[in-house]
């Protein structure tokens, strides 16, 4: 069974575009997240969702715009895609959102913008 | 105040040596000092993780030492093995928030 999955693992597409990752956790987890992982293994914090509510929003360019339908899924949308837009997106869940407790983090979506 | 920095990038070790990555912070206020183990084309996955009321955890071959006067937090891995071959990363949080902030990675690789 999959705890943390995306869709999609690859995404290639050209400037200009507007693309969304899907995530989904199955493991009955109140808190999301969505971090960005740059081309030197860099790995920031973009979003946390707790229980669908917005907890954090990092310095993030206001063309991506997460979106929780429940509590279960998290969804990323990137409005005008740019070259520096090219990373590896990474969605995690933990059972609440506190800092001590376990990230379990799904396989990744590697993003490249043409 | 909110780095976590993290040294060495890369670490060449043969089988059966020790491996020892090291982390500093600044902010006084991070309660809880996790570490991540990444794989090639995998997200990273909790390895092992510390909190400052001591000065050493240790999980198999996988060991946390915690100087909490330096700031400083170090992984050793005990008789290293190919399959440890991953990119290690520290993080720092403060357990009453949800954001883990995270070092610059270690790219650990370990040769027969």
């Amino acid at each position: 069974d999959t705890a943390v999955s995306q869709t999609p693992k690859y995404l290639v597409t050209q400037m200009g575009n507007d693309k969304s990752i899907k995530c989904e956790q199955n493991l009955g987890h109140d808190t999301m997240y969505w971090y960005k992982q740059d081309s030197k293994k860099f790995l920031k914090i973009m979003f946390s969702y707790n229980n669908k509510e917005l907890i954090i929003n990092e310095t993030v360019p206001n063309r991506f715009s997460p979106k929780s339908p429940d509590k279960a899924h998290l969804n990323l949308h990137i409005n005008s895609l740019e070259l520096g837009d090219s990373a590896v997106y990474f969605c995690a869940s933990s059972i609440i959102g506190k800092g001590d407790n376990e990230q379990f983090f799904g396989p990744g979506t590697r993003l490249t913008v043409l | 105040q909110q780095q976590v920095k993290q040294s060495p990038q890369s670490l060449i070790v043969q089988k059966g040596g020790i491996s020892i990555i090291n982390c500093a912070y600044e902010n006084t206020a991070f309660d809880y000092f996790p570490w991540y183990q990444q794989f090639p084309g995998k997200g990273p996955a909790l390895l092992i993780a510390i909190r400052p009321d001591v000065s050493e955890k240790k999980e198999g071959r996988f060991t946390i030492s915690f100087n909490k006067s330096a700031k400083q937090f170090s992984l050793h891995i005990m008789d290293s093995q190919p399959g440890d071959s991953a990119t290690y990363f520290c993080a720092a949080s403060m357990s009453n928030t949800d954001k883990l902030i995270f070092g610059t990675g270690t790219r650990l690789q370990v040769f027969p």
